[in-house]
Formats: structure tokens, sequence, C-alpha cells
């Protein structure tokens, strides 16, 4: 049974780079067909899907934040990553971390990770 | 993007009530429409893929239909556990969205 485990500072100021990691434990990130893909969910915008990475290293994002958004993997660690920058009170959400058995929804979830944005 | 629009935004019900909760896309989905389950401090938790696909270990008193536009989530006897917020999630085209939720909550 696959895990996900979000990390990552709870509180970012105005204009910088929020920064979350994706731990998973129970396989392997590189092996099979799956998009593992970050989402956030805040009282004014409901859940958001913000983008994903393929097992084979390609990535999707959400038009709505491409411009400030990266996401990566680091097989050697098994893990991937989030990166928002620029970021603004609307920017403050429970972020997840999921999988997706390439059928675009999600099987498995992280616990979620509260990230404010506040000075 | 494809809008989602669930209804209604709240229900009140009672256990063993037959629940129903509506969600329509934009524009034609096919049957690329998934439906889940959350409660308070939890990820989501999929329940139906492809509209009407029980996913593993999901009670069979769930279900969904629908196709095209519109789409239903019935719950045959509402259990106590089943008193949680429900949102669908159309798997069409990217940017994949959600609706914006629908809380089944005590009467």
């Amino acid at each position: 049974q696959v895990q996900l485990h979000e990390s990552g500072p709870g509180l970012v100021k105005p204009s910088q780079t929020l920064s979350l990691t994706c731990t998973v434990s129970g396989g392997s990130i590189s092996s099979g067909s799956y998009y593992w893909s970050w989402i956030r969910q805040s009282a004014g915008q409901g859940l958001e899907w913000i983008g994903r990475v393929h097992t084979s290293g390609s990535t999707d994002y959400n038009p709505s934040l491409i411009s400030r958004v990266t996401i990566s993997m680091d097989t050697s660690r098994n893990q991937f990553s989030l990166k928002l920058s620029s970021v603004t009170a609307a920017d403050t959400a429970v972020y997840y971390c999921a999988r997706d058995p390439s059928y675009d929804f999600w099987t498995d979830w992280g616990q979620g990770t509260l990230v404010t944005v506040s000075s | 993007d494809i809008q989602m629009t669930q209804s209604p935004s709240s229900l009140p019900a009672s256990v063993g009530d037959r629940v129903t909760i509506t969600c329509r896309a934009s524009q034609n989905i096919g049957i690329y429409l998934n439906w889940y389950q959350q409660k308070p401090g939890k990820a989501p938790n999929l329940l139906i893929h492809a509209a009407a696909r029980l996913q593993s270990g999901v009670p069979s008193r769930f279900s969904g239909s629908g196709s095209g536009s519109d789409f239903t989530l019935t719950i045959s006897s509402l259990q106590p556990d089943d008193f949680a917020t429900y949102y669908c999630q159309q798997s069409y085209i990217s940017p994949l969205t959600f609706g914006g939720g629908t809380k089944v909550e005590i009467k």
C-alpha cells in the first residue's frame, strides 16, 4: 500500500516561494505509469488541481498557475516536490500530494499540509 | 476550463435516508466523472470513477450514474459514517476540475 506524506514550511511570506515535498513509501515513484500530483484546498477556491509529474518525468500544470509553479521528481529520494513562486494570501490552503494511476483521478493521498501566506 | 456545479451545497438527512447529489458539467464530458468523500481534517477519498464504477473497498450503498453533462451520486441508505462532504471531479480534459462540494449533514 503506497503512502504519501507532505512536508515543508507552514508559513510563507508574501512574494516568496512556497516549497513542499511529498515523500512516497511503499512503492517507487519511478515504477509503473503514474501521475504524481499536487492539489490544494482553500475555503475560497475549494479543491484545485495544481499540476503533476509523470513517472516518465513529463509535467502538466494548471494554466491558472503555470507561470508560478514547478513540479519535479527526485527518484533517488523517492520524492516529488512543488514550488510556487510569488505567493500571496490567496495561496493559503491545505496542500495535498496524491497519486493518479494515469486515469486522471486520485486513489492515494497524503494527509495534507496547511500553508499560510502571511508576513 | 470545464466548470463543475454541484447541488445542493448542503443536504440535511437522517440515517437510513436515500440521498442523491447532482453534479453538472459545463460541457459534455462523457463518463469522465469521479466522486470523492471528504471528512473534516482528512484528504478526499475516491468513491466512484468513470461515472459509475465503484472503487475497490467502497460500500455498495454508494452508486453513481449519468453521462454527458449530468451526473448523480446516490447513497441508498445513509449510514452514520456517511456524514461528510462529497465532491465531483471531471477527468475529461486538463485542467482537472472539481465541483464545489455537497455537505451531507445530520437533519
